[in-house]
């Protein structure tokens, strides 16, 4: 079946750190992937996407490749911001999975001023 | 377009209590899909719906009935609550297309005593 690895978290950075999240990912097929992140209090949001082996997904300063040789589709960010404070949530979806996706169990980020 | 609404936005219930969750969109999307969140496991899947009249399980759907009547809406049904069952729910929808990103409500936090 399909599966998800995300870091543990939290991460803690100040305010500028490079913002790495690492993800792996099992699929049988030709995923797509996702970034979705979740402020406090509030549901999920996408953040990025990208469709096929290759592909960068970017958003609001945040960057992330799909590497189909490493199976991976890492997070990244030059400068965070103390409004970038979330849980981050990696996600594959299969055309043949109903079209559901699949979670990683989430990455919490804090920023500090 | 609201979106994705989800009422209520807390509950809590005693053991062997029934509720509804309610779910609707306003985007005539052909997939709705409920999910539980739970600390560290991210997002799990448990009933989906591909359009009206037509369900089906996910990961965890012990517990939990759904119904699909109408395209707008996708209620969750608890029928006996246990404490297992604390957690937060979010219903999600999206387009047929598995390169589509699902859109999520706000969610609903349960507590079963």
């Amino acid at each position: 079946g399909n599966s998800v690895t995300q870091m543990e978290g939290p991460v803690t950075l100040s305010e500028e750190a490079f913002l790495t999240i690492n993800c792996t990912y099992t699929a049988t097929g030709y995923p797509s992937l996702f970034w979705y992140v979740q402020y406090p209090g509030e549901g999920l949001q996408l953040l990025l996407k990208a469709t096929k082996a290759d592909d960068k997904g970017s958003n609001k300063g945040f960057e992330a490749t799909y590497r189909k040789e490493t199976t991976s589709f890492h997070l990244e960010k030059g400068s965070v911001q103390v409004s970038d404070s979330a849980v981050y949530f990696c996600a594959l979806k299969e055309g043949d999975a109903g079209n559901m996706l699949t979670f990683g169990g989430g990455t919490r980020l804090m920023v500090k001023p | 377009n609201a979106g994705v609404t989800q009422t209520p936005k807390f509950q809590v219930l005693k053991t062997g209590q029934s509720m509804t969750l309610q779910c609707a969109q306003d985007m005539n999307h052909e997939y709705m899909s409920w999910y539980r969140q739970d600390p560290g496991m991210g997002l799990r899947l448990i009933h989906y719906s591909v359009g009206a009249g037509i369900t089906d399980q996910g990961e965890v759907p012990n517990g939990y009935n759904v119904s699909r009547s109408t395209t707008e809406d996708f209620p969750l049904r608890l029928l006996s609550a246990a404490p297992s069952q604390t957690s937060v729910y979010f219903c999600a929808s999206n387009e047929l297309g598995y390169r589509d990103e699902q859109f999520f409500g706000p969610g609903t936090r349960l507590t079963v005593l």
